[in-house]
């Protein structure tokens, strides 16, 4: 299993400004991955983190909306830029067990654009 | 268009009953599908995977079946206690590039 520290866990935020996410790993994982859970919706994912290489973004996110690093193995951030109320949403980092079969996720940032 | 479908309404039960989510699925060939539980303001959980060659997976008070034919997971809590009241997500394993999709979640409320 693996243990996922993702921060902050909630913040509100003004229109027009960015904020970062920071999600830490207790082990070593070679993919990380970004969701989005809008109020009543399902997780969508944003994009796929990779140490040493760009992420791999999904369809509907680019990169200067939510800018993403991965400076090694078991860290990642992410960036949601120029922030509307439409950004309001949990975003939850996630990476894969051993088995690549399940995935374990950090409790997830509740963000709230004002 | 690729689609996963679970019930948007709460499902309500009494404890010690059965609890039963479905979750139906359209255009996936899928791999595996996986059960997940998610409390308000945490991550979701991983609960149980099943493979497209299975049939039924059972885990404690747990059991998933998997229906390729109907395109459909149950996901069946035995005995359920309150302490079971959560969302439920089902997502499907799509193949390619490991990348897993998910539904949008039945709430269970379990009653004392």
């Amino acid at each position: 299993s693996a243990v996922i520290s993702q921060k902050p866990s909630r913040d509100i935020c003004q229109r027009g400004t960015s904020l970062t996410i920071q999600c830490q790993v207790d082990s070593q994982v070679t993919m990380m991955f970004w969701y989005r859970q809008q109020p009543g919706q399902s997780l969508t994912l944003i994009a796929t983190a990779n140490q040493g290489s760009e992420a791999t973004y999904e369809s509907g996110f680019v990169i200067d909306k939510f800018p993403i690093s991965r400076p090694n193995l078991t860290f990642s951030t992410l960036t949601v830029s120029n922030m509307s109320p439409e950004d309001s949403s949990i975003y939850l980092c996630s990476v894969e067990g051993d088995r690549g079969t399940e995935a374990f996720f950090g409790q997830g940032t509740r963000l709230t654009v004002v | 268009s690729q689609k996963i479908e679970q019930n948007s309404e709460a499902l309500n039960i009494q404890e010690g009953k059965t609890a039963t989510l479905t979750c139906n699925y359209t255009n996936y060939s899928p791999a595996y599908l996986q059960w997940y539980r998610q409390d308000p303001g945490r991550g979701p959980v991983f609960l149980l995977l099943i493979r497209e060659n299975e049939k039924e997976k059972r885990k404690e008070r747990l059991k998933v079946t998997f229906d390729t034919t109907l395109k459909q997971s149950l996901f069946h809590i035995t005995a359920s206690q309150p302490a079971d009241s959560a969302t439920y997500l089902c997502a499907l394993y799509s193949g390619g590039y490991q990348k897993v999709t998910f539904g949008t979640g039945t709430k269970l409320q379990v009653i004392p």
